[in-house]
């Protein structure tokens, strides 16, 4: 059974950072790109960010750039969110995401909750 | 970027009925678009993929159809479980999102 499986969300203030972690579990995780995906209260699903299966090419949504870092440890069958500089407007619940071809989400954590707020 | 637009924003139907839900692609994305089912505090789920491909596990009642611009999601003979807000999704761009009631 695919199982994803978010940590690390919190209160965290303006300016602050935070890192997300993502374990998967049943499937080969070093086989797969995967993403995080967010989605801020009462509001739609808004994709932030992927890595490749071995790490070597990254890609995020603009408001994140420069901001946000996406790592993965295949040895433990994990993905990181680092997300430094927060703002209001990041806060939301955080999502990681097993992809298939396409960038198609095909299995979904459960999410982690992330508010910035003094 | 490709914006996706969906409609309606929200619809209210009953048990049994068929409904349809729209997205429009600002540009030509041949048939690469997926619909995600989220209910309410859950995460979302995958439907549909490659425009028309039912995912594994999901009722049949569940349909995609188009290419290049215009697509469809069908659910026909409604279930209460389908309440819930439908998006579609083209590589790193969702739709806004409808909100089914049933």
């Amino acid at each position: 059974e695919v199982q994803l499986v978010e940590s690390g969300g919190g209160l965290v203030q303006p300016g602050g950072s935070l890192r997300l972690s993502c374990a998967a579990s049943g499937f080969a995780f070093s086989d797969n790109w995967m993403s995080w995906v967010r989605q801020a209260p009462g509001k739609g699903l808004e994709w932030v960010g992927q890595i490749k299966h071995d790490g070597s090419e990254k890609y995020y949504v603009d408001s994140v750039k420069g901001r946000f870092s996406i790592s993965r440890d295949n040895a433990n069958n994990s993905l990181y969110l680092q997300m430094n500089s927060l703002r209001a407007e990041d806060t939301a619940v955080y999502y990681c995401a097993r992809e298939a071809s396409g960038t198609t989400f095909v299995y979904w954590g459960q999410g982690a909750l992330v508010t910035v707020s003094s | 970027d490709t914006h996706m637009t969906q409609s309606p924003s929200s619809l209210s139907a009953s048990v049994g009925d068929r409904v349809t839900i729209t997205c429009r692609a600002s540009q030509t994305i041949t048939s690469s678009l997926n619909w995600y089912q989220q209910r309410p505090g859950r995460a979302p789920r995958l439907l549909i993929y490659g425009a028309s491909t039912l995912q594994s596990g999901v009722p049949s009642r569940f349909s995609g159809s188009g290419s290049g611009t215009d697509f469809t999601l069908t659910i026909t003979s409604l279930q209460p479980e389908d309440s819930a807000t439908y998006y579609c999704q083209h590589r790193g761009t969702f739709g806004q999102g409808t909100d089914l009631e049933i």
